[in-house]
């Protein structure tokens, strides 16, 4: 079963106007972090928010916040007043803490969204 | 303080050879993960050092070794290379709390003709 489930390949969004990524996880470890990175052509990952399963408030950073859905186990990204250096693939990852001493804190993505910020 | 850096940038092979991929960590960073990026999909853990020895691991063969340095720097090695390793290599360095991201290096592009 997948872990980490992004189910939007691709988006466009108007310049100026608010976008949502979702991201559905699957885990049975009650204390886990979740992470989206934004991945430009060049390939570097870049970090840019964190949400705890423990965090009571939703995460934000700037302009980017996250929609923390415990229940559901959901971590959907909004990035709002898109701008034009927005356009990349934004993938949302997780980490678990049984993972640690199992399996070091490695990262388990899910399969990315590429989104494209038009003019 | 210094970013993840990664060599080289790109790197052309064929089958059946061996390849070296390194990385400098973090400054302040005590592990190192390795990541594959197949073209379209997200990276996929290879393994993690922590402290110069291997830490986990995950779904990849034993011809992907890798080794971590006591500067914290690692390398990343691939024998008898298949077409299936093109991919983007990815190095993170990181510490070990839960809630600290991983701080990703500009990775290196391998093509395996």
């Amino acid at each position: 079963a997948q872990k980490i489930t992004q189910t939007q390949p691709g988006m466009f969004v108007q310049e100026k106007e608010a976008v949502t990524l979702d991201c559905t996880y699957d885990t049975s470890d009650p204390s886990y972090g979740l992470f989206w990175y934004k991945q430009p052509s060049s390939g570097e990952m870049i970090f840019l928010i964190y949400q705890g399963s423990y965090d009571q408030q939703n995460a934000t950073e700037g302009r980017y916040s996250l929609n923390f859905q415990k229940a559901r186990k959901s971590a959907n990204l909004v990035i709002s007043a898109s701008q034009l250096g927005d356009s990349a693939m934004y993938f949302c990852a997780m980490r678990e803490a049984k993972m640690i001493k199992a399996a070091g804190n490695k990262l388990t993505f899910g399969g990315g969204t590429r989104v494209l910020v038009k003019p | 303080e210094t970013g993840v850096t990664q060599s080289p940038t790109h790197l052309i092979k064929t089958r059946g050879q061996q390849v070296t991929l390194r990385c400098s960590s973090q400054s302040g960073h005590n592990t190192v993960s390795w990541y594959q990026q197949a073209l379209g999909q997200g990276p996929q853990f290879i393994f993690q050092y922590y402290r110069e020895e291997e830490n986990g691991r995950g779904n990849f063969p034993p011809r992907f070794s890798g080794l971590q340095f006591p500067n914290y720097s690692s390398e990343l090695n691939v024998n008898a290379l298949e077409l299936d390793d093109s991919a983007l290599y990815l190095c993170a360095s990181s510490t070990t709390r839960l809630e600290e991201t991983q701080y990703f290096g500009p990775g290196t592009r391998l093509l395996v003709l």
